[in-house]
């Protein structure tokens, strides 16, 4: 079946830095992707879309400077925390359609800022 | 936008005893209408999903329910484990040309006791 891996599963980082996510689909293309926060014992927020070969859409609230989002071919995209504080620790986890709205998942990036 | 709202937030059962979680959308438009299990620490996996065209689906011990005029939809698990503990999010697609955009409920933990 398709599969989403996502890397790095754990990820501490100082206050200040940046930390890129990746998600990469292993067995099949996705022109679309997406990506979502989920705090704990919350539900997962959706982020943004990301579009091959396109800027990524934004859900309202999310700044793009702050979370940049690049997919730059059918098989990957990436997510980059730029300048991160303690209150974008979270566990961010990435999805890839598969066709007719159906969604696998990656297995989560659990980010700390320190 | 689409609002998912999911009942009850935590359920718990005895091995052996059927569990119900409901969900309501408010999008008349929303056609797809998948299941996830999430364990701690990873990503959320499909479990079973419908579609508008269809009130009832079934797999193994696990069933869904939709009922579109009442913009409602139930997940059914029979004969719980305790390895089906977890927590369970059902979700809703935009509808239209969405591509896998997702609203998704709050979210239920499921606790099944030995």
């Amino acid at each position: 079946g398709a599969v989403v891996s996502q890397h790095p599963s754990r990820v501490i980082c100082k206050s200040g830095t940046s930390v890129k996510i990746e998600c990469r689909s292993l067995d099949f293309q996705a022109t679309t992707m997406f990506w979502y926060r989920q705090f704990p014992k919350k539900s997962l927020m959706l982020m943004a879309t990301s579009n091959e070969g396109s800027k990524a859409t934004y859900e309202q609230g999310v700044e793009k400077d702050k979370f940049l989002i690049n997919h730059a071919s059918l098989t990957l995209s990436t997510l980059t925390v730029t300048s991160a504080h303690p209150e974008d620790s979270s566990f961010y986890i990435c999805s890839a359609s598969v066709g007719a709205n159906v969604l696998t998942f990656g297995a989560g990036s659990r980010l700390t800022v320190l | 936008g689409e609002n998912v709202e999911q009942h009850p937030s935590t359920l718990s059962v005895q091995e052996g005893d059927s569990a119900v979680i409901k969900c309501t959308y408010s999008d008349s438009a929303s056609n797809y209408f998948p299941w996830y299990k999430q364990e701690l620490g990873k990503g959320p996996q499909l479990i079973i999903d419908i579609r508008s065209n269809v009130g009832e689906k079934k797999d193994q011990r696990i069933a869904v329910t939709l009922n579109k005029t009442a913009k409602h939809f139930s997940l059914h698990i029979t004969e719980t484990q305790p390895e089906d503990s977890a927590v369970y999010f059902c979700a809703a697609d935009a509808g239209g040309t969405s591509y896998g955009k997702l609203t998704f409920g709050q979210g239920t933990i499921l606790t099944v006791h030995p």
